[in-house]
């Protein structure tokens, strides 16, 4: 496809429970970023791949969140031992090479932990 | 304090009014700013994307940047029904990739 795809579009789990979120970013982009958002905020930064290598987890808010891209292209965002804290949209975004070139975002999974 | 901060809103305006968005930051490593649109369920879409001081048009929309007040714009001219979604501004710039964003403005153009 053309854009940034995510799946699945809407999760919902039972506190405890592991989950897995996949993106496939756009063909090409070496860049690749997840955000989580919040109902009424804006995305807030959670880790960056500049092709396999994971070179910022900074935003991960805790070792319960785990992020890999083996192969330089998918992502998979794996959320442990969920809580409710963990509802959210999660979004990814691609960018090509360059230094701070424009993101581009899929359209997010939707997680409720009940 | 957030590193950047927009006004919620909402803001609802007539059909082909001027609408003007607003966000201030307080980072001054910030070089790169970028307004997106997203839409209920969606993920956001970019608008406008310029680095450092200036404007830029494209269409009905133009970006304006002052970085030494810290105030960046985006002014959407003759507004349509089709503008109503909520905007994203968003930065970045130093040794950080990611960007960094307000927390939307949620606007609503009344046909």
């Amino acid at each position: 496809g053309a854009g940034v795809s995510q799946s699945p579009r809407y999760k919902v789990a039972k506190r405890g429970q592991d989950v897995a979120l996949r993106c496939d970013p756009i063909s090409g982009h070496v860049s690749l970023f997840w955000y989580q958002q919040a109902l009424g905020q804006g995305p807030e930064f959670l880790t960056y791949f500049q092709n396999e290598a994971q070179l910022d987890k900074s935003g991960l808010p805790s070792d319960r969140f785990f992020a890999e891209r083996p192969e330089g292209s998918v992502s998979t965002l794996k959320i442990q031992r969920t809580q409710q804290e963990d509802s959210a949209v999660y979004l990814c975004a691609s960018s090509s090479t360059g230094s701070n070139q424009p993101q581009h975002f899929g359209d997010g999974t939707r997680l409720s932990i009940l | 304090q957030k590193e950047v901060e927009q006004d919620p809103g909402p803001l609802s305006v007539p059909e082909g009014a001027i609408v003007s968005l607003n966000c201030t930051y307080s980072n001054s490593a910030f070089q790169y700013f970028m307004w997106y649109r997203q839409y209920s369920r969606k993920g956001p879409e970019l608008l406008m994307y310029t680095y450092s001081s200036g404007n830029k048009e494209d269409g009905r929309f133009t970006a304006q940047v002052d970085k030494s007040s810290k105030y960046i714009s985006l002014f959407i001219r003759d507004s349509q029904p089709s503008d109503s979604a909520t905007y994203l501004c968003a930065m970045s710039g130093g040794s950080a990739r990611q960007l960094t964003f307000g927390s939307g403005t949620q606007l609503t153009v009344l046909p």
